[in-house]
């Protein structure tokens, strides 16, 4: 079955450095690569996705990158902010809703 | 529209009780999921159910069963608690379809004594 791996498992950024997210998976079928925050206590809300015939999506600080000869994606976050500090995880899907979480990365920004 | 919602918030079970998770949405969505989540490893989808009436297992479904009560209601049921099962449980719901937004429920978190 489908394997999500996700680097780093923290991260520690200044105030308005940028940071990268990336996860690796193993089948290449995959075409739903969501990404989710999860604040500390709270619930993990989804904030941005890309499918598989897209090669970059932004929204505002945020951006996703899919390379899909190497099979892995990153997540790009600009101009870092406190309200940034969280975990982020990474998932994938084939053709389905059923999702394979990474393992988590922990955010932190410094101000 | 209150989204998805759990009950209970807390739990604290002995080892050998049963208890059932409750899991309600109000979004209309097709598809439910139960994921547990444990410190390092993420996110792991215990089952779900693509539509009404239909449940199938996800990565770690041992010493679980759910019921897709309708439309609205899918519950995890514990028979016999076991220390390992200690974790915060999540239930999502999605539209059906080839991947989409899942939307979580605030997370009930379980320990087993």
């Amino acid at each position: 079955g489908e394997n999500v791996e996700q680097h780093p498992s923290t991260l520690s950024v200044q105030e308005g450095d940028s940071a990268v997210i990336k996860c690796t998976y193993s089948d290449s079928a995959s075409n739903y690569f969501p990404w989710y925050k999860q604040e500390l206590g709270k619930r993990p809300q989804l904030i941005i996705d890309i499918r598989s015939n897209v090669g970059e999506k932004k929204d505002q600080r945020i951006a996703v990158t899919l390379n899909k000869t190497a099979k892995h994606f990153s997540l790009h976050i600009t101009e870092t902010q406190p309200e940034d500090s969280a975990v982020y995880f990474c998932a994938a899907s084939k053709n389905t809703d059923k999702l394979i979480f990474g393992t988590g990365t922990r955010l932190q920004v410094f101000p | 529209n209150a989204g998805v919602t759990q009950t209970p918030k807390f739990q604290v079970l002995k080892t050998g009780q049963s208890m059932t998770l409750q899991c309600a949405q109000d979004m209309n969505h097709n598809s439910m999921y139960w994921y547990r989540q444990d410190p390092g490893m993420g996110l792991r989808l215990i089952y779900y159910s693509a539509s009404e009436g239909t449940t199938d297992k996800g990565e770690v479904p041992n010493g679980y069963n759910v019921s897709r009560l309708n439309k609205r209601e899918f519950s995890l049921r514990l028979e016999s608690a076991a220390p390992s099962q200690t974790s915060v449980y999540f239930c999502a719901s999605s539209e059906f379809g080839q991947g989409g937004e899942q939307y979580f429920g605030p997370g009930t978190r379980l320990t087993v004594t």
